[in-house]
């Protein structure tokens, strides 16, 4: 069974570029999550999509960060200007179904470094 | 104050000790218990996961969780060099909210 694929693994960019991450769930996993992992730090929340509806986004920065599921199947996250304190490791999961408790599966993450 | 407080580290230990990780937490309503590994450059895996008190097992693996301290724990009996990673504890209030908090993680390091 292929894991969760992200894309890229690594970008710089310099402070108020834009940027967009692409995640791949395992398939038929209906449940997908972006996590922000700051160096030193646990993942935190940013968004979760059940399908393509989106079920938690209160910890999402959205005057700059904004995520999409089309088709609930890939997704992608985009963030527009990017600031020096985004620099961090963004982890896309996946899960089979939100009911009581789901196994998440994690992708590698795209490591992202902002000058 | 964090809901889940984690010790990051570095803990290191010599080949076949058993080793101790802790988490403490604060929200009384967290029912599911999760512990993580991530090597270094790779996405978390998990590990156990626990519902609710009690212990769980799996091979060199054990997980407790006291409710009643808010407190839960990993051990890791005859510690192998390929257990050096970070150990990120998980907690999550199951049905009606669904986000998983995660600790901090702690970096442990295994020397042959």
């Amino acid at each position: 069974e292929a894991g969760v694929a992200q894309s890229p693994r690594y970008k710089i960019i310099e402070k108020r570029q834009s940027v967009a991450f692409w995640c791949n769930p395992i398939s038929g996993h209906a449940t997908l999550y972006w996590y922000q992992q700051i160096l030193g730090q646990g993942p935190k929340l940013l968004i979760q999509f059940q399908n393509n509806g989106v079920v938690d986004d209160s910890q999402l920065p959205k005057d700059r960060f904004s995520a999409e599921r089309l088709k609930g199947v890939d997704s992608t996250l985009k963030i527009q200007p990017a600031k020096l304190e985004d620099s961090a490791v963004y982890l896309c999961a996946s899960s089979f179904g939100q009911i009581s408790y789901n196994e998440q599966f994690f992708g590698p993450g795209t490591r992202l470094t902002v000058l | 104050q964090k809901e889940v407080e984690q010790d990051p580290g570095p803990l290191s230990v010599p080949e076949g000790a058993i080793v101790s990780l802790n988490c403490t937490y604060s929200n009384s309503a967290f029912q599911y218990f999760m512990w993580y590994r991530q090597y270094s450059r790779k996405g978390p895996e998990l590990l156990m996961y626990t519902y609710s008190s009690g212990n769980k097992e799996d091979g060199r693996f054990t997980a407790q969780v006291d409710k009643s301290s808010k407190y839960i724990s990993l051990f890791i009996r005859d510690s192998q060099p390929s257990d050096s990673a970070t150990y990120l504890c998980a907690m999550s209030a199951g049905t009606g909210g669904f986000k998983t908090i995660f600790g901090a993680g702690t970096r442990l390091f295994v020397k042959a």
